[in-house]
């Protein structure tokens, strides 16, 4: 079982506001900041947020993250079809001596 | 431009061996703790083991403790996961990863396909 725990699916219509949890506890999003990441099939994860709700550069303004104790949340507003991907999120962990754990992945589907 | 390209992956028997490399590049590899990530086919992310710069600490998760083994050649720009006792639950894409906290640079290779099948 991943350490961190999203929902397995979201969906949205083009133009919403989704928003995918993810779910901690105090040795990994209660202790570091989060990543957030963008898999289409067949490729590498993608940045998408840094820092819990820092975005790099080239990741548009309609991405949002957010952290509060030991949860964590991606909000996507404006919801585009190209946004139909898995997201992740990902964070450090005390139990691993500060390397990584990762969420399950949550399957963002524009309808 | 930051590059990680992954090399070694292939067919092997369950019980086999086999041996990553990841060759790093456009970035100062030394400085940087360095990770290899895996994908089951149809399945999420999983950590699967980390090394820092100086290889001073190493980690492994549950899954591959005491079959696989993590190293580094800094002269080289190189990482390595050697891969013994290979099971079927092993497929999958491995990746090589920059991962860093509190930072954009954060790097991806394309992955390695590690298939365990008789």
């Amino acid at each position: 079982q991943p350490a961190l725990t999203q929902p397995p699916s979201v969906s949205g219509t083009p133009g919403q506001r989704v928003t995918i949890s993810c779910s901690g506890s105090s040795s990994n999003i209660g202790t570091y900041s989060v990543n957030w990441y963008k898999q289409v099939p067949g490729t590498a994860p993608q940045l998408l947020i840094f820092a819990s709700h820092q975005r790099p550069s080239g990741i548009p303004g309609r991405f949002f993250g957010s952290k509060s104790g030991t949860s964590a949340a991606l909000a996507i507003s404006g919801l585009q079809s190209e946004d139909e991907a898995v997201y992740y999120c990902a964070t450090c962990d005390d139990a691993l001596r500060g390397f990584w754990v990762f969420g399950g992945g949550t399957k963002l589907i524009v309808l | 431009e930051a590059q990680l390209l992954e090399s070694g992956g292939g067919l092997v028997q369950p019980g086999g061996s086999l041996r990553l490399t990841c060759t790093a590049s456009g970035f100062t590899f030394m400085r940087y703790a360095m990770s290899w990530v895996r994908q089951a086919p149809g399945k999420g992310l999983e950590w699967v083991s980390g090394i820092s710069g100086t290889s001073a600490l190493i980690e492994y998760s549950d899954s591959v403790k005491g079959r696989f083994t993590i190293s580094r050649d800094n002269s080289k720009n190189q990482l390595y996961l050697q891969m013994n006792s290979l099971r079927a639950e092993d497929t999958a894409v491995y990746f090589c990863a920059k991962l860093i906290s509190d930072d954009p640079d954060d790097y991806w290779g394309q992955g390695t396909l590690v298939t365990v099948s008789s």
